[in-house]
């Protein structure tokens, strides 16, 4: 039961336009959402996150939208760059007693053309 | 400030053997996760400790343990390795539940 999902498995964009990456998830308890950009043979690099009672977060040349009825995540990147070429990850937490638990998506890989 | 690491970075076993993997979080970091990554599975729990307990445990066998030390740094051990165990072993830290977590370079474990 894959309760993060990026059905996206990959992206490519031209350097300069937008790169738009979407994550859908299921389980309504969760309340805090984070993006982590990964390179080959490296750990997640933390991005971005919002949490459940905000429904957009800027940070430079990224913003994550967050549309809670349609339990539905997106990352803007603009203006994409090369250098964001990689993998990215949706990941979500849960309050309770669920600690340091993140249930990741399956990763969209991105691809920025010069 | 430092980043997370981990040791060692690469390491070969052989089926019906255990590991160790140890893990240094980011000074002032008391939550320490573990996470498992493979081809098929992508990112999964394994166990998170803070103050040297463990508060939550993912969906692995009792083979996988770890444990955390009073200074935070954190183990973790894999008993009679299987074929299966082959995977990016990663570290996480954060201040607490809630927070985001960073993550060290991981452990490349390869099980023979």
């Amino acid at each position: 039961d894959q309760q993060v999902k990026q059905n996206s498995p990959s992206l490519s964009v031209q350097e300069g336009r937008i790169s738009i990456l979407n994550c859908d998830y299921t389980n309504s308890m969760f309340d805090y959402f984070l993006w982590y950009k990964k390179y080959p043979a490296e750990g997640p690099t933390f991005l971005i996150s919002i949490s459940s009672i905000k429904d957009k977060n800027e940070d430079g040349r990224f913003t994550v939208f967050l549309n809670k009825s349609a339990k539905h995540l997106s990352l803007h990147i603009v203006p994409s760059q090369p250098g964001d070429s990689a993998v990215y990850f949706c990941a979500a937490s849960e309050g309770g007693t669920s600690y340091g638990k993140l249930t990741f998506g399956q990763g969209t890989i991105l691809t920025v053309h010069p | 400030k430092a980043g997370v690491t981990q040791t060692p970075r690469y390491l070969i076993k052989t089926r019906g053997q255990q590991v160790t993997l140890s893990c240094s979080p980011i000074s002032g970091h008391r939550s320490v996760s573990w996470y498992q990554q493979t081809p098929g599975q992508g990112l999964q729990f394994l166990f998170e400790y803070f103050s040297e307990t463990q508060r939550n445990k993912g969906n692995f066998p009792g083979r996988f343990s770890g444990r955390q030390f009073s200074n935070s740094r954190s183990e973790m051990n894999v008993s009679t390795l299987e074929l299966g165990d082959s995977a990016l072993y990663l570290c996480a830290s954060s201040l607490d539940r809630g927070n985001e977590q960073f993550f060290g370079p991981g452990t490349r474990l390869t099980v023979l």
